[in-house]
């Protein structure tokens, strides 16, 4: 069963703009959210996380929010950059180490 | 800090043979990490160890897969009598067991399997 759940496959953005990718869970016990980033032919790379304590982490330009209530939570990034073009990984975990991916959603940041 | 490595980057084998993978975690990192990812899917677990122990195994996992991490430092995986459905992208992260616990990943093996 699929406990995290990205259902945009895709998103176009134009450059300067902001990019909004979106992330829901169903298990209550996650406490802790991560977003990874993709290249072709690479591993994932951590971009930026949030504890369940909180409802939003800023790291320049990447910002996470996190609504418990709803469990959802989104990842905005501004202003997007032809460098952001890549897949995101949504991922989350309870209060151990197995970590929970979404499927992914591939942003293409245009000039 | 070198990063996650792993070896080879990509693996091409025919259906039945035995292949081996390997991870070099990041130096000070205790935890390490087995995930799959095939085409159009989120990573999906493996196995996990922290230090030399092997604390829990996917059910994904079947018994033709095993791992290892005999110095509590690098680790193997080990496909035996490899399938079609193998095929997939093996990725290997690490972790220092600390607030965050946050996982870094290797670039991964690519195995295709004839």
């Amino acid at each position: 069963d699929q406990q995290v759940k990205q259902n945009s496959p895709s998103l176009s953005v134009q450059e300067g703009r902001i990019s909004i990718l979106n992330c829901d869970y169903t298990n209550s016990m996650f406490d802790y959210f991560l977003w990874y980033k993709k290249y072709p032919a690479e591993g994932p790379t951590f971009l930026i996380s949030i504890s369940s304590i909180k409802d939003k982490n800023e790291d320049g330009r990447f910002t996470v929010f996190l609504n418990k209530s709803a469990k959802h939570l989104s990842l905005h990034i501004v202003p997007s950059q032809p460098g952001d073009s890549a897949v995101y990984f949504c991922a989350a975990r309870p209060n151990d180490y197995k970590l929970s991916f979404g499927a992914g959603t591939t942003v293409t940041v245009r000039a | 800090d070198t990063g996650v490595s792993q070896d080879p980057r990509h693996k091409i084998t025919k259906r039945g043979q035995n292949v081996t993978f390997r991870c070099d975690p990041i130096s000070e990192h205790n935890r390490l990490y087995w995930y799959r990812q095939t085409l159009g899917q989120g990573p999906e677990f493996l196995t996990y160890f922290q230090n030399e122990a092997q604390l829990e195994k996917s059910r994904l996992l079947s018994d033709r897969f095993s791992a290892e991490r005999p110095k509590g430092s690098f680790s193997t995986l080990e496909i035996q009598r490899t399938e079609q459905g193998d095929s997939a992208m093996y990725l290997c992260a690490s972790s220092q067991m600390d607030g965050t616990d946050t996982q870094y990943f290797g670039p991964g093996t690519r195995l295709t399997v004839l």
